[in-house]
């Protein structure tokens, strides 16, 4: 079974630029997230896909993030235009849906490593 | 709201064994799971604890108590390999997603 995979793995663009990040979840998982991890700081929910919807995008900085999750399978997350401190580590993670109980368990993919200068 | 609190680092000797303990503080609670993250990898799922006690997995074990809001990792025989960062979590009050702690980064040297 294939994992969480995401691309690009890194990513350097300057500021004011756009740059869109991809998702491929683990087959069949209707739970996508996205998180990011700014350098030595926590891992930082983003938002929470549950199949096409967004069940919850209370994490997203601004609203020059912007997640789609068309057809319910791979997600896209853009950032126009960027800014210095979105630099980080922005890693998507998927995880079944099991009746009304989350799945503790979830699948991380390696990450997009952005920097911005 | 939620946060949590775990050590900064923690160092230890091939061989030895280690507890990383996290508290946290939460709107509502489902569980306290565990991540561990090796450099520059995915956050890969080690354990998860939603009742008071113990739960075994090899040479970890993860150990909660609700009344103390309070947690901990505890890794035995340890490896070189095992040297890594460890996030503990739980979900946020909506139950959508993880909150995870800052993470600890432990070295194990020969």
């Amino acid at each position: 079974e294939a994992g969480v995979t995401q691309f690009p793995s890194h990513s350097v663009i300057e500021k004011g630029q756009t740059v869109t990040l991809r998702c491929d979840p683990i087959s069949g998982h209707d739970n996508l997230y996205w998180y990011r991890r700014v350098m030595g700081k926590e891992i930082k929910f983003l938002l929470h896909f549950v199949k096409e919807s967004k069940q919850d995008e209370s994490g997203m900085p601004n609203n020059r993030f912007l997640a789609e999750r068309t057809g319910g399978t791979y997600s896209t997350l853009k950032v126009q235009p960027a800014e210095l401190e979105d630099s980080g580590v922005y890693f998507c993670a998927s995880s079944q849906f099991e009746g009304q109980a989350l799945s503790p368990e979830q699948y991380f993919g390696p990450g997009t490593r952005l920097t911005v200068t | 709201g939620q946060s949590l609190e775990q050590p900064s680092e923690v160092t230890a000797v091939e061989g030895a064994i280690v507890q990383i303990n996290c508290t946290y503080q939460t709107s509502g609670f489902y569980g306290l799971s565990w991540y561990q993250q090796h450099d520059g990898g995915a956050p890969t799922f080690l354990s998860y604890n939603a009742l008071d006690g113990l739960e075994e997995t090899g040479r970890f074990s993860s150990f909660l108590s609700r009344s103390d809001s309070y947690g901990y990792l505890l890794l035995q025989e340890l490896q070189m390999k095992d040297s890594a960062s460890y996030f503990c979590a739980v979900f946020n009050q909506a139950g959508t997603a993880l909150i995870f702690g800052k993470g600890t980064t432990l070295s194990v040297s020969s």
